[in-house]
């Protein structure tokens, strides 16, 4: 069983819309939780991160957390043609000397049409 | 830009050599996570580095080794290379426990 989950798209949305990306986890002991865009051939980029219940805004970008329901999303509003990319999910499962050990989704790919 | 440098860029080895992969940390952080990515996959964990020491590992064979030096910067070692092992190979500055930044990776062919 995948520790992450995300659905591999591709999500299709009309510019202007609203994107919605979701990722479950199985470890109920996950303390935080990270959402990556990552262009074809690039390295992910941070977009936004989430360590409690309820929602975070940051900019168009919405993070939302249920960790009864081990469940995660990242909202993106008014979706443009530049949000088109791989949405990694990673989840915070910690080492030993306290450390982040990120595990992640295999990604989302959002594509925002004209 | 994150602040954290990758060398090469890119890498083509032949099946059974050595590489040694280089990443350097944002200022400030003081513990660097590498990462294997392949085609199509999120990133696996390889193992992360506080302090010069090793401070988890995922489930990667002994062959995958590492460094950190007294600047934080940090090396990867792969012995022995295998063709699975081409991949992309992400470096992660961080604070212990904040939030990590990637560098732009390091693209490995084993042929």
């Amino acid at each position: 069983q995948k520790e992450v989950e995300q659905n591999s798209g591709p999500l299709s949305v009309p510019e202007g819309a609203i994107a919605s990306l979701n990722c479950t986890y199985s470890d109920r002991g996950s303390q935080s939780f990270f959402w990556y865009r990552q262009y074809s051939g690039k390295s992910p980029e941070l977009i936004m991160f989430i360590y409690s219940n309820g929602d975070k805004e940051d900019g168009r970008f919405t993070a939302q957390l249920n960790k009864a329901s081990q469940y995660v999303s990242l909202l993106i509003r008014d979706s443009q043609p530049s949000d088109s990319a791989t949405y990694l999910c990673a989840v915070n499962n910690g080492v030993t000397g306290g450390g982040n050990k990120l595990t992640f989704g295999t990604g989302t790919q959002l594509k925002v049409e004209l | 830009e994150t602040g954290v440098t990758q060398s090469p860029t890119h890498l083509i080895k032949t099946r059974g050599q050595q590489v040694t992969l280089r990443c350097s940390s944002q200022s400030g952080h003081n513990t660097v996570s590498w990462y294997q990515q392949a085609l199509g996959q999120g990133p696996q964990f390889i193992f992360q580095y506080y302090r010069e020491e090793e401070n988890g590992r995922g489930n990667f064979p002994p062959r995958f080794s590492g460094l950190q030096f007294p600047n934080y910067s940090s090396e990867l070692n792969v012995n022995a290379l295998e063709l699975d092992d081409s991949a992309l190979y992400l470096c992660a500055s961080s604070l212990v426990a904040g939030e990590a930044f990637f560098g732009q990776g390091t693209r490995l062919t084993v042929v």
